[in-house]
């Protein structure tokens, strides 16, 4: 049971928008930044937005990360076959009952 | 550029340690940290712990204090996880991550992991 709650899976069509939300509390995405990571199959997690909506150099302007009280979304614009991949969310939790950094179960995104 | 090298894979039993290095290359080390993310078989991921290689303070995560132990070589650049008391559910791909001088979860380069499988 993760403490970010994301949707197991997602699909769209190439060219389409998908959106991935994520879920929180206040100790988390309520009170901090949100990260999201793509991970592609058999290779380590890449850092794809941080602090909400920030893209690291080299991430296509495609992919936007949004949050709203204690919610976040990733969405992705453009579809591509090549988009194909697990996203995470993670976040700073500042209650001391977990650990002080919680990831989201894990999205997996198909491009149909 | 900032790459993150991991050491190979390694098969422990029940009960046994394993200590992973990470070795880093590219940038200051010192100037960073560096968390550990462990990822068992189909699951997602779960943070560790993270370490400062400017001072060696550390922040583990609740349920694995007392078996795990991070590290830093400040002269090779090197950073360490060593986990004690392994059982199958320890069983993972575990990552290297570079990350802030004070824990958060942000992390912008990534080791390319490193195996632990755990059986009898």
């Amino acid at each position: 049971q993760s403490v970010l709650t994301q949707p197991p899976s997602a699909s769209g069509t190439p060219g389409q928008r998908v959106t991935i939300s994520c879920s929180g509390s206040s100790s988390n995405i309520g009170s901090n930044y949100v990260y999201w990571y793509q991970q592609l199959p058999g290779t380590a997690p890449k850092l794809l937005i941080y602090r909400n909506n920030q893209r690291p150099s080299g991430v296509p302007d495609r992919f936007s990360g949004s949050k709203s009280g204690t919610s976040a979304s990733l969405a992705i614009s453009g579809l591509r076959s090549e988009d194909e991949a697990d996203y995470y969310c993670a976040a700073w939790d500042d209650s001391l009952s977990g650990p002080p950094v919680v990831f989201g179960g894990g999205t997996k995104l198909t491009v149909l | 550029q900032v790459q993150l090298v991991q050491s190979g894979a390694e098969v422990k039993k029940p009960g046994a340690s394993v200590k992973v290095s990470c070795k880093a290359s590219g940038y200051t080390f010192t100037s960073y940290g560096i968390s550990w993310v462990r990822q068992a078989p189909g699951q997602g991921l779960e943070w560790m712990g993270w370490i400062s290689a400017y001072n060696g303070n550390t922040n583990y995560a609740q349920k694995l204090q007392g078996r795990v132990t991070m590290t830093t070589d400040t002269s090779t650049s090197t950073a360490y996880m060593e986990l004690r008391s392994l059982r199958s559910d320890d069983t993972a791909v575990y990552y290297c991550a570079r990350g802030g001088v004070v824990p958060a979860a942000q992390f912008d380069y990534w080791g390319q992991g490193t195996l632990v499988t755990v059986s009898s």
